[in-house]
C-alpha cells in the first residue's frame, strides 16, 4: 500500500527566509503523481504544487519550488523568501492512476514577523 | 465558477444517530472525493466517486457510505455514530485523472 511521511510536524521560520519540507512516500507503482497542499488556518485547501512522475524537471510555481528525487521516493517543498500568509498546514500526497489521493499528516509551518 | 460547497457547515449530533452531508462540486467536475480530517489521523481518504460510480474506497467501516446523483452532487451518510466520528469531513472535486482536487470549507461534525 502506498504510504506518504512528513517527518516535521511543525516548523517556524522568521519572514523572508527560506524553508524547506520534507515528503517521503512509498509505492510500486512507476507513474504517479505528488502534490504538495496548503490548509491556511480555518480556510479552504488549496493546490500548491504538483509533480508528474515521469518528468524529470522540478515543478516550480512562484516561491514555491520541489525537490523530487525519485530513485530516493523523496519530494520536499521549498518556500523561498517566506511571507505572513505562508502560515498554514502543509500536506503532501501522493496520488496514482485511480485517482485516489493519500495524504500525509501534515507539517504546521509558522512564518514569524 | 462558483466553487466547492458543502452542507451543513457544523453539525452537532449524539452517538447512535446518523447524519447526512452534502457536496456540490464544481460545474463539469465529474469525481467527487470525501476525506475525513482528525488532529491526530491527519486527512484520510473515504471513498471517491465519479459518474455516478464509487470507484475508490478507503479504510473506514460499512457506517461511511456515499453516493452520486447524476448531476455530480454526493452526499455521505454516517450510521450508529460514534464519539471517534467527530472530524472535519472535506469533499474534493476534480476532473479526474489525477488533476488538481479543488476542495470546499467542510463540515464540521461533532457527535456528542
Amino acid at each position: 500500500a502506498q504510504t506518504v511521511t512528513q517527518s516535521q510536524p511543525e516548523m517556524s521560520v522568521q519572514e523572508a527566509e527560506t524553508v524547506t519540507l520534507s515528503c517521503t512516500y512509498d509505492t510500486s507503482e512507476s507513474n504517479y503523481y505528488l502534490f504538495w497542499y496548503k490548509q491556511p488556518p480555518s480556510r479552504q485547501m488549496i493546490l500548491v504544487i504538483r509533480q508528474e512522475a515521469y518528468k524529470q524537471q522540478n515543478a516550480t510555481e512562484n516561491r514555491f519550488s520541489v525537490n523530487f528525487q525519485k530513485a530516493a521516493k523523496s519530494f520536499s517543498l521549498k518556500i523561498s523568501d517566506s511571507q505572513l500568509g505562508d502560515t498554514a498546514m502543509y500536506f503532501c500526497a501522493f496520488s496514482d492512476r485511480d485517482d485516489k489521493i493519500i495524504f500525509g499528516k501534515g507539517t504546521r509551518l509558522h512564518i514569524l514577523p | 465558477k462558483a466553487g466547492v460547497t458543502q452542507t451543513p457547515r457544523y453539525l452537532i449530533k449524539t452517538r447512535g444517530q446518523q447524519v447526512t452531508l452534502s457536496c456540490s462540486p464544481i460545474s463539469g467536475h465529474r469525481s467527487v472525493s470525501w476525506y475525513q480530517q482528525t488532529p491526530g489521523q491527519g486527512l484520510q481518504f473515504l471513498f471517491e466517486y465519479f459518474s455516478e460510480t464509487q470507484r475508490n474506497k478507503g479504510n473506514f467501516p460499512g457506517r461511511f457510505s456515499g453516493r452520486q446523483f447524476s448531476n455530480s452532487r454526493s452526499e455521505m451518510n454516517v450510521s450508529t455514530l460514534e464519539l471517534g466520528d467527530s472530524a472535519l469531513y472535506l469533499c474534493a472535486s476534480s476532473l479526474g485523472s489525477s488533476t488538481e482536487q479543488f476542495f470546499g470549507p467542510g463540515t464540521r461534525l461533532t457527535v456528542l
